[in-house]
């Protein structure tokens, strides 16, 4: 089946700091990503989509100044949560679709000391 | 609008006894639906779809579960649970009738398997 990357699967970082988190397509092209933020406990929730070769369109409540969204090319979406404090600590996740389904990738477990 | 409604937020079982995990839905469109299993610390994994063929899906690990139009449901079953199989479970909907589009998730319904 369709194979998700996702890259960092863990990282902890300094409070003030940016993170750039990777999510790649490895044997599909993927015009459209998604990245879902998971809170302990909870359900995924959808921050926003990301859109090859345009801009991302954001989920109401999400910042787009802090939460930094770049699709260059057909396999590869990137999240940056810049500036990062400790209430940015989470799960996050992508997903990329082909015809069939959406698959995701491992997730990014993110702590912010 | 869409939404999905998990009715049990934390479901136990032994090993060897049956697995049901309930879903309701609510749909606009004709839906397509998923059940996705998440491992602790892990992604999610497909564990089957339903996009209007077969109402009976079989998907893997020994898991099915049966579109039922008239009761708004897509119930997760196996005939026997494994200790492996304790994991959290979300149900999801298409945002958008067919496999593209945005997926709502479900709140997730936490499998736990006894010995």
């Amino acid at each position: 089946g369709a194979v998700v990357s996702q890259h960092p699967s863990r990282v902890i970082c300094k409070s003030g700091t940016s993170v750039k988190i990777e999510c790649r397509s490895l044997d599909f092209q993927a015009t459209t990503m998604f990245w879902y933020r998971q809170f302990p406990k909870q359900s995924l929730m959808l921050m926003a989509t990301s859109n090859e070769g345009s801009k991302a369109t954001y989920e109401q409540g999400v910042e787009k100044d802090k939460f930094l969204i770049n699709h260059a090319s057909l396999t590869l979406s990137t999240l940056t949560v810049t500036s990062a404090h400790p209430e940015d600590s989470s799960f996050y996740i992508c997903s990329a679709r082909d015809l069939r389904a959406a698959f995701f990738g491992q997730g990014t477990r993110l702590t912010v000391v | 609008a869409q939404s999905v409604t998990q009715l049990d937020s934390h479901v136990s079982v032994s090993e060897g006894t049956p697995v049901l995990l309930r879903c309701n839905y609510s749909s606009s469109y004709s839906p397509s639906l998923f059940w996705y299993v998440q491992h602790p610390n892990k992604g999610l994994q497909l564990l089957l779809k339903y996009t209007s063929a077969a109402t009976l899906v079989k998907g893997i690990n020994g898991f099915e579960a049966e579109f039922k139009k008239s009761e708004t449901s897509f119930h997760l079953t196996k005939p026997s649970a494994h200790m492996s199989d304790a994991a959290e479970y979300f149900c999801v909907v298409s945002a958008i009738g067919g496999s593209q589009g945005n997926l709502i998730f479900g709140k997730g319904t936490k499998l736990s398997v006894k010995p």
